[in-house]
């Protein structure tokens, strides 16, 4: 069974900074792996999709990359603003469903 | 162009209710899943429709079910609800089932069981 995980599950920082946001899985046959952002009590806006075999995926101030045979994905988010401020969610795919972590709750202070 | 659609935005219940959530896809998509997301966590599948069948089904109980029209709209029905049952619904909609494919999330509906 796919489970992921998000570290850190919560993140505060300055504005401008760079920063590095975690998300494992344990089962490396996936499709696909996207990173989604939320804000409070809202749906799910779609930032980058990583195909199985890409290797990384670029918009803008953000950066996703993917490493399958370690089971893992950052998302780089350069020169944080206050408007990044939301929870970002990272999910895998296996063929017909999206398998979610946590979200990692990030916080960007002006 | 219209994105995914859902009604409604909110929903007040009592415990042993059922209760009916919509989904209409965006526009040229023909393939609608849903998920349950509680306060705090990720959302989980719960199923998924392509042409009228629930193609895939999460690790939830019958009280769920599903349908999709020819319209390739949705509805989620929940049956014998329970307090834990209190979650954002989100409906996402894609194009054929392909695993590459990306999905669109609607706005959500907040469903409250009291």
């Amino acid at each position: 069974k796919q489970e992921v995980t998000q570290i850190p599950a919560a993140l505060s920082v300055p504005e401008g900074e760079n920063l590095v946001l975690n998300c494992s899985f344990t089962d490396s046959a996936i499709y696909n792996l996207q990173w989604f952002r939320q804000d409070p009590g809202k749906g799910l806006t779609s930032l980058l999709l990583i195909q199985s075999s890409q290797r990384e995926q670029t918009s803008g101030r953000l950066n996703a990359s993917l490493d399958k045979s370690s089971g893992r994905s950052t998302l780089y988010i350069a020169a944080s603003q206050p408007g990044d401020s939301a929870t970002y969610l990272c999910a895998v795919s296996h063929g017909q469903n999206f398998v979610f972590g946590p979200g990692t709750r990030l916080s960007v202070l002006p | 162009d219209a994105g995914v659609t859902q009604s409604p935005t909110h929903l007040i219940k009592t415990r042993g209710q059922q209760v009916t959530l919509r989904c209409s896809p965006k526009s040229g998509h023909d393939t609608v899943s849903w998920y349950q997301q509680a306060l705090g966590q990720g959302p989980q599948f719960i199923f998924q429709y392509y042409e009228e069948e629930e193609r895939q089904r999460g690790n939830f109980p019958d009280r769920f079910s599903g349908h999709q029209f020819p319209n390739y709209s949705s509805e989620l029905n929940v049956n014998a609800l329970l307090l834990g049952d209190s979650a954002l619904y989100l409906c996402a909609s894609s194009y054929g089932t392909g695993a590459t494919d990306t999905q669109y999330f609607g706005p959500g509906t907040r469903l409250t069981v009291l």
